[in-house]
């Protein structure tokens, strides 16, 4: 079962970069990274998935090296509204059971 | 409308009960979960179900189960609430391969008295 470790908690101020980086030394090799952003009493969102180098989207950008036992996921120029918790994911391809951490909560401040 | 729906939103129940939570989904997934959130915590795997006639225990079933009534529908049941089942509780569907995870629903609050 692969485990993701991440800081608990980030601060930061509008309009900055942030960057999380998430541990996975257990990955396999079908195994995906997927990142969620999660706001209070609500349900996690998809924000971005990869499997090797570098994913960009609209939101983030996830960036893993070639060794995969890690990721850092990148929030360009952060608002208010970034504050939530960000939680790091391995898909178990085999299973497809996403077994969420504790997660890591970003404070943006003004 | 939500992808993902979920309801009630809100429910109070007391201990010893039976309670039932739904889920409904638009997104013509296969795949359906039932997360539970305990306060300040990650969400852990209650049940899930890959299609209609799959049923999976999850690393916390002990005191649930579920039914998959529908490709679309996927209902957890509480047979004798207690105290400690008082959380958030979240349904998600997804689809294998797609690239895009999982959509959870907005989640229905248990308080058990």
């Amino acid at each position: 079962l692969a485990k993701t470790t991440q800081p608990i908690s980030m601060d930061s101020y509008e309009g900055q970069e942030v960057n999380i980086t998430c541990s996975h030394n257990n990955i396999a090799t079908n195994d995906y990274i997927t990142w969620y952003q999660q706001f209070p009493s609500q349900g996690p969102r998809f924000i971005i998935q990869g499997y090797k180098t570098k994913v960009t989207n609209e939101v983030a950008s996830l960036f893993i090296p070639a060794d995969r036992k890690s990721s850092t996921l990148s929030l360009p120029r952060v608002s208010l509204s970034d504050t939530a918790v960000y939680y790091c994911l391995v898909d178990e391809a085999a299973g497809n059971k996403l077994t969420f951490g504790g997660g890591t909560r970003v404070l943006v401040k003004p | 409308d939500a992808d993902v729906t979920q309801t009630p939103r809100n429910r109070i129940t007391k201990t010893g009960k039976r309670i039932m939570l739904e889920c409904s989904q638009t997104k013509g997934h296969d795949r359906m979960y039932w997360y539970r959130q305990d306060p300040g915590l990650g969400l852990r795997l209650i049940y899930y179900s890959f299609d209609v006639k799959d049923i999976n225990k999850g690393e916390i079933s002990d005191g649930y189960s579920v039914s998959r009534q529908a490709q679309a529908k996927f209902s957890l049941s509480l047979e004798s609430a207690i105290p400690n089942q008082t959380a958030l509780y979240f349904c998600a569907t997804s689809e294998a391969g797609d690239g895009y995870g999982y959509t959870f629903g907005s989640g229905t609050r248990l308080t058990v008295v």
